[in-house]
Parts: structure tokens; sequence; C-alpha cells
């Protein structure tokens, strides 16, 4: 079955203890990203990586960082971690830049 | 920078009625998404509008965008419970080297029966 896969899905941490969410798709497709969803905000794009080794700054890119060493892999990792950054995190990719993307299924963080 | 907006942000109609969902933007662009969102759930691809003058229809949920007008829209027909959920419209940020996505706020219909 074709999809984008996250884990975890549900994480709760202190400020300041670095993790990583991982993100995982099927497609063999170029183009991964990370969004956030905030209540009146709706999405904002963190990072983005149109192939291995290639990757780019979305909106809101401070306290994130990403890295693309295989087509299928776009790990998200928080180094130091803080309550702004409780959110709903979304990976999702497409077969490029100006198709549409295929979304995973989310990871409810919580900052404390 | 980009600018999307959409409106309205919250739509409450009863089961039958006919609506419309408007996404306006702010830059040229040539490329809109609409995707839906349930409550809970990721998000789920509608329609790509790929030209001006674009119109796609998938069962009571018909888009459409103009170019020109920087504007796409949503239209409801008939509208049945199951449509409730969160939809929102994206554009492709046409800049040259600029390949983000820029989502609206999105808009939160309810449907009753």
């Amino acid at each position: 079955e074709a999809q984008v896969t996250q884990n975890p899905r549900y994480l709760i941490t202190v400020t300041g203890k670095k993790l990583t969410v991982t993100c995982s798709q099927n497609m063999n497709h170029e183009y991964m990203s990370w969004y956030r969803q905030d209540p009146g905000l709706g999405l904002r794009q963190i990072y983005y990586s149109m192939n291995v080794e290639v990757t780019d700054k979305g909106d809101v890119p401070e306290g994130y960082k990403v890295s693309r060493k295989e087509k299928r892999n776009f790990p998200l990792i928080l180094e130091s971690p803080s309550p702004n950054q409780t959110s709903l995190y979304f990976c999702a990719s497409s077969f490029g830049r100006r198709y549409e993307q295929y979304f995973g299924p989310g990871t409810r963080l919580t900052v404390t | 920078e980009l600018k999307v907006e959409q409106n309205p942000l919250f739509l409450s109609m009863q089961e039958g009625k006919n609506y419309t969902i408007y996404c306006n933007y702010s830059t040229t662009s040539d490329r809109l998404y609409w995707y839906r969102q349930d409550p809970g759930k990721s998000l789920e691809s509608l329609f790509v509008l790929l030209s001006n003058g674009a119109v796609k229809q998938e069962g009571r949920l018909m888009a459409s965008l103009d170019t020109k007008a920087r504007l796409s829209t949503l239209h409801i027909t008939a509208a049945v419970h199951d449509l409730s959920a969160t939809y929102f419209c994206a554009v492709d940020d046409w800049g040259g080297s600029n390949y983000k996505l820029t989502f609206g706020k999105g808009t939160l219909l309810t449907v009753n029966p």
C-alpha cells in the first residue's frame, strides 16, 4: 500500500530534550516536506526537500533541522524543543514540487 | 511573500443547500490545490487545478481556478453530512527557485441535518 508513515504518532517530552520524528514514504517520491498545524494558523511549511541531499527552509524553520540521506526518509529533528513547538506535525511527499502531496498521519507533539 | 486567504473560515449549512468557499492569493501562480481534513485525521488531496479556467468535479464538489483574478472557488452542491470537514486551499509560489507551498487557514464546514 502506497503510504507516508510517521513515528511516533504521539509524543510528550520536556524542554531541551532532543527528539527526532521519522518520516518514510514508499512511493519513490522526490519531494518531501514537513508542516506544522496550529489552531487558527493553518498549515505552515517547516522544511522541504527536492531530492536526496537537497533541503531548504520553509516559512517556519527556526528550531528545526532535517536531513535527506535516502530518498524514502526525511526525519525532522528538534535539537532543543521548547513549549512553542507544541503542535501537530505532518510529513508529506509528492512526485515533484508541482504535484499533489500525500500526507502522513501526523505526530502530535507536546513539549512541557 | 505569498498570502492565501480563505473565506469563510467557518461555515455551517443545512443538508441539501449549496454554498461556495473562496480562496484568494496574492501573487502570480498557475497551480492550486484543494485538500480535505476530517477531524483528528490527516489531509487528503481533492483537486489539483493546473491552469486558468480549470474546472474539476468530484461528486458534490466542484473546484475552479481563475489565475487572472487570483481566485479559486470550491462549490458544494446539495450538501450532505459526510462533507463535514475542514477544507484547505494551497498555492504553489511561482517564484523561480522558491519551492514553497502556502496553505490557507482552512474552512471548517459543518453540514447539519
